[in-house]
């Protein structure tokens, strides 16, 4: 158990509806980090948020979008879904923001979200 | 262009063999840190290693271990005797700091791995 908590576990949605995936990071840790997985793309990182302000951005549809509030804990928000979105999103969380002393990037069990 | 290669794409052994996935990295920064994750069938992502680019020292953890040579940008993992638990999808995933932005990882495709009794 890494500590990093996602809810829900499963989400099965249809096209053009929103959904809002949810993660707490690991006590202590400041940093949150979402990657989506697909079989198509692989593993791709999305966007960071270091306590409570975007740090960092990859590879994020406009039709997304993710916040950190105060106690840490981040949002990913999925609008507009289509067929394609379906995949395993993670939550990483890490000690630090990002720096020549980098941490390790632990992650929580995933969210699979099917869109139908 | 793919900066973190792992050309195998599925090996299959059997129980008790020793087994190697290779790990090839491409970046230009002189400070990088390289990770290995393991994926189980129940999905999650298992952090195993981090190595940063400074420290070339081979580093073994029980059954696993791991050989990081700068000269050929590998990341080479070795698991001996390998168990049925072993099986999984184990990605190599390489750490950069981009100008002016955070650290970010950046994963290989994943290699899965079946050991089979």
């Amino acid at each position: 158990d890494s500590g990093v908590t996602q809810t829900p576990k499963h989400l099965i949605t249809a096209t053009g509806q929103r959904v809002t995936l949810r993660c707490s990071p690991r006590s202590g840790d400041l940093s949150v980090y979402w990657y989506q997985q697909s079989l198509d793309q692989g593993l791709q990182f999305l966007i960071q948020y270091y306590n409570g302000e975007e740090r960092a951005k990859g590879n994020i549809l406009e039709r997304f979008s993710a916040q950190q509030f105060p106690d840490l804990h981040s949002e990913l928000n999925l609008s507009s879904l289509e067929l394609g979105d379906s995949a395993l999103y993670f939550c990483a969380s890490s000690v630090g923001g990002g720096s020549v002393n980098t941490d390790t990037q632990y992650f929580g069990p995933g969210t699979r979200l099917t869109v139908l | 262009a793919q900066k973190v290669t792992q050309a195998q794409t599925e090996i299959s052994v059997v129980e008790k063999e020793d087994v190697t996935l290779d790990c090839v990295y491409e970046t230009r920064d002189t400070t990088y840190y390289l990770f290995w994750y393991k994926q189980p069938p129940s999905g999650e992502l298992v952090f195993l290693i981090r190595r940063n680019s400074f420290d070339e020292q081979n580093e073994i953890s029980g059954r696993y271990s791991w050989n990081f040579q700068k000269s050929t940008s590998s990341f080479n993992f070795t698991i001996t005797a390998s168990q049925v638990v072993d099986s999984a999808v184990y990605f190599c995933a390489l750490s950069e700091f981009p100008q002016g932005g955070s650290e970010k990882l950046v994963f290989g495709k994943g290699t899965k791995l079946t050991v089979n009794p």
